[in-house]
C-alpha cells in the first residue's frame, strides 16, 4: 500500500527566515498531495494542496512542489512567522476507487523563534 | 457552507467500559466519512471510511467498530474500553473532491 514519509521530524528556524518540509511517497498511482498544520489541541487545517497534473502551487507565503518522477512534494514557507509554529503533515492519496483515503506522513513539528 | 460537528469534545471512560461518539456534517449530501485517531504527539490513524449509508470500511483490525446510519451521522464505538484507545479522535469528510477536513475531535482518555 501507499507509504508517506516526512522529514524534518522537527524543525526550528529563526522569525523570517524560510522553512521547508519535505515528503516522499510511495504509490505512483497518487494524485493529490495536501498539506494539513495543526496547532496544539486543535484539527488539522488543510493550508494548501496540489495535484499531479501541477508541479508548483503558491498562496501568499507558502508553496508547494511536486516531482512526480522523484514521487516527492514539499512544503515552502517563506518570511515564518511565531504563528506558523504547528505540527504539519503531508498526505497523499493512492488510488483507492473514489474513497479519496489520505495517507499521513508522521509529521513534522515546527518552531518559529522570535 | 458545510460544518461538521463532533461530541462529546471531551471524554474520561474508566477501562471496560463502552464507547459511543458521534460525528455530524452540514450542508452537503452524500459525503465520504472518515474516523481518524491521533495518539498524543503522534500521527494520524485512519480507522474507518465510508462512502455511503450502512457501507463501512476498517482500515485497522481492533476493538472498535463504526456505523452510519444516516447519509450525514457517522458513529464510532467500542464494547469495552483499554487503555491504549486513549487519544484525539477526529471525523473528517470529503464530497466529490479530494479536499478533506476535519471535525473539531473528540479528547478520549481511559482510565
Amino acid at each position: 500500500g501507499e507509504n508517506v514519509e516526512q522529514h524534518p521530524s522537527t524543525l526550528s528556524v529563526q522569525e523570517g527566515d524560510s522553512a521547508v518540509i519535505k515528503c516522499t511517497y510511495s504509490d505512483s498511482a497518487s494524485n493529490y498531495f495536501p498539506w494539513y498544520k495543526q496547532e496544539l489541541g486543535k484539527r488539522p487545517q488543510l493550508i494548501i494542496d496540489i495535484r499531479s497534473n501541477v508541479g508548483e502551487k503558491k498562496d501568499q507565503r507558502i508553496a508547494v512542489t511536486l516531482n512526480k518522477t522523484a514521487k516527492h512534494f514539499s512544503l515552502h514557507i517563506t518570511e515564518t512567522q511565531p504563528e506558523d509554529s504547528a505540527v504539519y503533515f503531508c498526505a497523499a492519496t493512492p488510488f483507492s476507487g473514489g474513497y479519496n483515503k489520505l495517507i499521513f506522513g508522521a509529521g513534522t513539528r515546527l518552531a518559529v523563534h522570535p | 457552507s458545510q460544518t461538521i460537528h463532533q461530541w462529546p469534545a471531551t471524554l474520561v471512560q474508566p477501562v471496560g467500559s463502552p464507547l459511543s461518539l458521534e460525528c455530524t456534517v452540514e450542508g452537503t449530501s452524500n459525503p465520504n466519512l472518515y474516523w481518524y485517531r491521533q495518539a498524543a504527539g503522534r500521527g494520524l490513524q485512519l480507522l474507518f471510511y465510508s462512502v455511503g449509508i450502512g457501507q463501512i470500511s476498517s482500515e485497522v483490525p481492533q476493538n472498535l467498530s463504526a456505523s452510519r446510519p444516516q447519509d450525514r451521522q457517522f458513529i464510532l464505538s467500542s464494547k469495552k474500553l483499554l487503555l491504549s484507545d486513549s487519544g484525539f479522535y477526529l471525523c473528517a469528510w470529503t464530497s466529490g473532491t479530494n479536499e478533506q477536513y476535519f471535525g473539531p475531535g473528540t479528547r478520549l482518555t481511559v482510565t
